[in-house]
């Protein structure tokens, strides 16, 4: 059984702060990685993807990937209140177009 | 360009009862998702379509769930009969063609419809 695991939260950080968010998987052969976020009673919005190992950049919002760890993580910098919302961490599985998401992580952010 | 298009929003049904779900994926998207999102989860796929072809249904409770996608458009989903633990979103969600053998084969994904069943 395919598996993409999270830690559930909530996590709070203040206004300001870096938040970080992390997600681990099982399928070796997993290929593509992706953060959506997820507001209370919305539909999942992609955030940013990645499968390359390292860093990739996009505004306030850094993925981070170690495929020999499979690990991915997500961190959210200067976090505005407005970042409250589930975060949800999905792998394309390897050789396929099939999607396994995480549990998802609640980030709350304190004014 | 519009997005992913679902009906209804929300549905409340007695179980046993049937109710079937609607989509309409982005225009040229051929790949198409049913994912069920129970509260407090990840969206867990019930089947994927490729055109009008099924894709995966392994987690597809096919004793009371079924699914279409006739001309390779449009998708329904079926519940028969309900049950109490069926109660969830289900999301649509449609992506650009997989032979593409883009990495960032991104999903998007419809408003979701929500059902509760008593």
């Amino acid at each position: 059984q395919k598996e993409v695991e999270q830690n559930s939260g909530p996590l709070s950080v203040p206004e300001g702060a870096i938040a970080s968010l992390n997600c681990t998987y099982s399928d070796r052969g997993s290929q593509s990685f992706f953060w959506y976020r997820q507001y209370s009673g919305k539909s999942p919005e992609l955030i940013m993807f990645i499968y390359s190992n390292g860093d990739k950049e996009d505004g306030r919002f850094t993925a981070q990937l170690n495929k020999a760890s499979q690990y991915v993580s997500l961190l959210i910098r200067d976090s505005q209140p407005s970042d409250s919302a589930t975060y949800l961490c999905a792998v394309r599985l390897g050789g396929t177009y099939k999607y396994i998401f995480g549990t998802g992580t609640r980030l709350k952010v304190l004014a | 360009e519009a997005g992913v298009a679902q009906s209804p929003r929300y549905k409340i049904i007695e179980k046993r009862q049937s109710v079937a779900f609607w989509c309409n994926p982005i225009s040229g998207h051929a790949t198409l998702y049913w994912y069920q999102q129970i509260l407090g989860q990840g969206p867990k796929l019930l089947i994927q379509f490729q055109n009008n072809g099924v894709v995966d249904d392994s987690q597809l409770p096919k004793d009371r769930f079924s699914a279409e996608r006739l001309k390779g458009v449009d998708s329904t989903l079926k519940i028969q009969p309900a049950k109490l633990e069926d109660s969830a979103v289900y999301l649509c969600a449609s992506s650009l063609d997989r032979a593409s053998g883009r990495n960032d084969n991104e999903q998007f994904f419809g408003p979701g419809t929500r059902l509760t069943v008593l």
